[in-house]
Order: structure tokens, then C-alpha cells, then sequence
């Protein structure tokens, strides 16, 4: 298909260092917020989330930062392994019941 | 790993051809959506349903249709494939016992090639 959305930034990082991923929102009202992996060839899979209502979820190796005031999101991996190498999407739940808004996307490539 | 599946997972077909793509879940959830995804860019809200017999269109216009006859399954049908249709589809589905925090899982996903 034509392809009218936006190449997708990169990151490069050194097995062993921690990687951030940032990503930015528009809608104020969005009160729940999904970071997804995808690695090639495969669907979007859930790897945290995280409410309003919260500026900061921990998992095993990531954490989920949330900052309102600016509408901005970011994704910290710690330890970043080459099984890591992925395209991260943020996407958050706005006023549309149910519905998902996907963020632009970040290709991370973890480099042995 | 979520129970949501697509067929087939890749598919070459000539111009002109009526093509369904198909999404089952047994997960039980009655929210489903089709996605667009070129490679190496965003996802495209194509279509969704909030259950059986409910079908919307998303964000992206598509030529495509949907149907909701079941809970579990979510077919997409394009009558008239194009070049232009060549993409990867992803289909996905959650569940609302929480209004505001319904994660989404994704199938597979269809690569589409029209020739």
C-alpha cells in the first residue's frame, strides 16, 4: 500500500546499556497508556502499561514513565539484550471507548 | 501469548480478486480491530467492532468490509484486490471489565502482496 505515515526513528545501543524510548501524546484526556513490541514479521505485543493516574510502573528489566504535564511517555530497558531489537509503539486510550491511539514508533536494534 | 489467530499469514494474489482475510479469538473478548501496517511504519485503525453485530470504520479509509457475526471471529473481505491493498493487516481484540484500560492483543498478522 501507499505509504503516508512517517519513517520510523531509530535507536542503536551496545548489549548491556540501558536504552530509553520516548514517546509524546496529544490527547489530554487520555487516561491509560500501552507500550507494545513488535519484532519482525510478528503483531504488536503487550509489554507494560500504565494509568493516569501513575507516573511510574516497573516490570521485569522495564519501566513505564509518565509525565502529564507534558504529555510525554518513555519506556527505560535496562540491561537492553539483542533479543530486545524490536519496533517499540507507545499508544494510549483516549475518550473513544475502546479505542487505541499508536504512537509513531521506535526501531531499536541492540547491537552484540 | 494471546489466543487470537490469522489466515493466512501470507498471501499473493492477482489484481481483480475477491480475498478474505480471517481472525478468530477464543479469548471470549467482544472488542476486535483491523489494523494497516506498511512495513517499518505506524499502525492504521481500519475498522473495529464492540461485539456482534457491530461494525465501525477507523481512522484510515479502507475499500475493505468487515462482518461480526460471531464473537470469536472478525473477517475482512476486500472485493476488488489492488496493488495498492498490498500491506500487512494485523488484527486484534480486548475485553472492557474495565472501561479505560483495555489492553489490546494482536494476532499474527496477514502480509498481503497483490500482484
Amino acid at each position: 500500500g501507499e505509504s503516508v505515515g512517517l519513517h520510523l526513528p531509530t535507536l542503536s545501543v551496545q548489549e548491556g546499556d540501558n536504552s530509553i524510548i520516548n514517546c509524546a501524546y496529544s490527547n489530554s484526556a487520555s487516561d491509560y497508556f500501552i507500550w507494545y513490541k513488535q519484532e519482525s514479521g510478528k503483531g504488536p505485543q503487550f509489554i507494560i502499561d500504565i494509568r493516569s493516574n501513575m507516573d511510574k510502573r516497573q516490570g521485569q528489566r522495564v519501566t513505564v514513565l509518565l509525565n502529564k504535564t507534558v504529555k510525554h511517555l518513555s519506556l527505560q530497558i535496562a540491561a537492553t539484550q539483542p533479543g530486545d531489537s524490536a519496533v517499540y509503539f507507545c499508544a494510549d486510550h483516549g475518550t473513544s471507548y475502546g479505542k487505541l491511539t499508536f504512537g509513531q514508533g521506535t526501531i531499536l536494534t541492540v547491537h552484540p | 501469548e494471546a489466543d487470537i489467530y490469522q489466515t493466512p499469514r501470507y498471501l499473493v494474489i492477482g489484481t481483480g480478486k475477491k480475498i478474505t482475510l480471517e481472525c478468530s479469538q477464543t479469548m471470549g473478548h467482544d472488542k476486535m480491530y483491523w489494523y494497516q501496517q506498511d512495513p517499518g511504519m505506524e499502525l492504521h485503525l481500519i475498522h473495529y467492532s464492540y461485539g456482534v453485530n457491530s461494525t465501525e470504520k477507523g481512522d484510515l479509509s479502507s475499500e475493505s468490509t468487515v462482518s461480526r457475526i460471531r464473537t470469536e471471529h472478525f473477517p475482512l473481505t476486500l472485493e476488488s484486490a489492488r496493488p495498492s491493498h498490498t500491506s500487512q493487516y494485523l488484527c486484534a481484540s480486548s475485553e472492557s471489565h474495565v472501561v479505560g484500560q483495555e489492553t489490546q492483543y494482536f494476532g499474527p498478522g496477514t502480509r498481503l502482496l497483490v500482484l
